[in-house]
């Protein structure tokens, strides 16, 4: 079975900082990798996703993500905080089984970005 | 673009009754699922479709229904309302799997309250 795992319910950094949303993975087969992000009282927006290739995948609104085989992470990252991007943020990961699209997703974390 | 549409956004509903959630969308995707959204749990996948007239099981199928006569509409039905079913429920459809990887677009959601 696939899981994720975000280590961290809530993640504070001051605007400007860079900021890091943790995200680890289990899986059988080849990972696909989500980000999304939900804002209050709204759906959840696609931010990126890794398939294959280069490890460094950049996505909306400035954010990237490092998928990392040997640790079996994900984290997202950001270089320069802003308050704008306080919301809820989810990992999220598929394999490619031909059921159909099936996410498993981690049980999100709280980004707050202070001034 | 409409995208994925779902409604009623907000419900109130008295334990025993039933319900149906609707779910549209306009991008002509195959996949369509149905998730829900609890504190801490992240989103857990109840239902999910590959085709017109083509439905599974997710991880927390109980005490839903679903059907799926189109292409575009994916209805989740709530056959006898009982409080744990007081959630935020998210429709998603993505376009057939790919190797690539497909991105999954999600509703704005539906808070549903049993009292």
């Amino acid at each position: 079975a696939q899981s994720v795992a975000q280590p961290e319910d809530q993640v504070n950094v001051a605007e400007g900082n860079p900021l890091t949303v943790k995200c680890t993975y289990s899986v059988s087969g080849n990972p696909y990798l989500f980000w999304y992000v939900q804002y209050p009282n709204r759906g959840l927006q696609f931010l990126l996703k890794y398939i294959t290739g280069d490890n460094l995948v950049k996505g909306s609104y400035g954010f990237e993500a490092e998928f990392n085989k040997s640790q079996t992470s994900f984290h997202l990252k950001k270089p320069s905080a802003l308050v704008s991007d306080s919301a809820l943020y989810f990992c999220a990961v598929d394999i490619l089984t031909g059921g159909g699209n099936k996410l498993t997703f981690g049980t999100g974390t709280q980004l707050k970005v202070e001034l | 673009n409409a995208g994925v549409t779902q409604t009623p956004k907000f419900q109130v509903l008295k334990t025993g009754q039933s319900m149906t959630l609707q779910c549209a969308q306009d991008m002509n995707h195959e996949y369509m699922s149905w998730y829900r959204q609890d504190p801490g749990m992240g989103l857990r996948l109840i239902h999910y479709s590959v085709g017109a007239g083509i439905t599974d099981q997710g991880e927390v199928p109980n005490g839903y229904n679903v059907s799926r006569s189109t292409t575009e509409d994916f209805p989740l039905r709530l056959l006898s309302a009982a409080p744990s079913q007081t959630s935020v429920y998210f429709c998603a459809s993505s376009p057939r799997q790919s190797l690539s990887g497909n991105t999954i677009y999600f509703g704005e959601g539906s808070w549903l309250t049993v009292v």
